[in-house]
């Protein structure tokens, strides 16, 4: 089983719809649970950050962490077209490097 | 404020050909990293720096070299390139204990081996 999994689409929404993307991982000793937003040909950018579990809100993005089913899912409510990209999940555990799933492409049409 | 800086933005190798990959950052980050990413496949960790003159394999070293010499370089080493390493190359880094920040990713290097 890889430490990090993650569903690489494409997913394709119409503007205006709510966006799940999903990621599950097998280490319980991550503490550090981010979300990355990659557009074609360009760098990975930081988007949401989590500390352990919870929920953590910015704008029309929401992250959660589900530590006991090792599972965290980004929301994007109100998808516009500026929103299409590859978003990649990334965890780690104290003082490690950051370890990437795959990434969704995700597709929004106006 | 550049960030991190990568340098060339694309290249062609013959196989067999060396080349070195150029990255530095202006933000005085502790941490450097030199990850590769393929079509579909995420990021995988290529070496990584703590600090200066201190280095580190991570998942996918093997045909890479790095060096440390200074806070702000990191260059990736590549020795007799091979079509496997087809790829483009991201370099981040980061500032010890603020995680919270996450990396600071480089525009990326787009490697051709032919």
């Amino acid at each position: 089983q890889k430490e990090v999994e993650q569903d690489p689409g494409p997913l394709s929404v119409p503007e205006g719809a709510i966006v799940s993307l999903n990621c599950t991982y097998s280490n319980s000793a991550f503490q550090y649970f981010m979300w990355y937003r990659q557009y074609s040909r360009k760098g990975p950018e930081l988007l949401m950050y989590t500390y352990s579990s919870g929920n953590k809100e910015d704008g029309r993005f929401t992250a959660q962490v589900d530590k006991s089913s090792k599972y965290i899912s980004l929301f994007i409510r109100d998808s516009q077209p500026s929103d299409s990209a590859t978003y990649l999940c990334a965890m780690s555990q104290a003082g490690t490097a950051l370890i990437f799933g795959k990434g969704t492409t995700l597709s929004v049409s106006s | 404020n550049a960030g991190v800086t990568q340098t060339p933005k694309f290249r062609i190798l013959k196989i067999g050909q060396s080349m070195t990959l150029q990255c530095t950052q202006d933000m005085n980050h502790n941490y450097m990293y030199w990850y590769r990413q393929d079509p579909g496949m995420g990021l995988k960790l290529i070496y990584y720096s703590v600090g200066a003159g201190i280095t580190d394999k991570g998942e996918v070293p093997n045909g890479y070299n790095v060096s440390r010499s200074t806070t702000e370089d990191f260059p990736l080493r590549l020795e007799l390139a091979a079509p496997s390493q087809t790829s483009v190359y991201f370099c981040a880094s980061s500032r010890l204990g603020q995680l919270n920040y996450g990396y600071t990713f480089g525009s990326g290097t787009r490697l051709t081996v032919v």
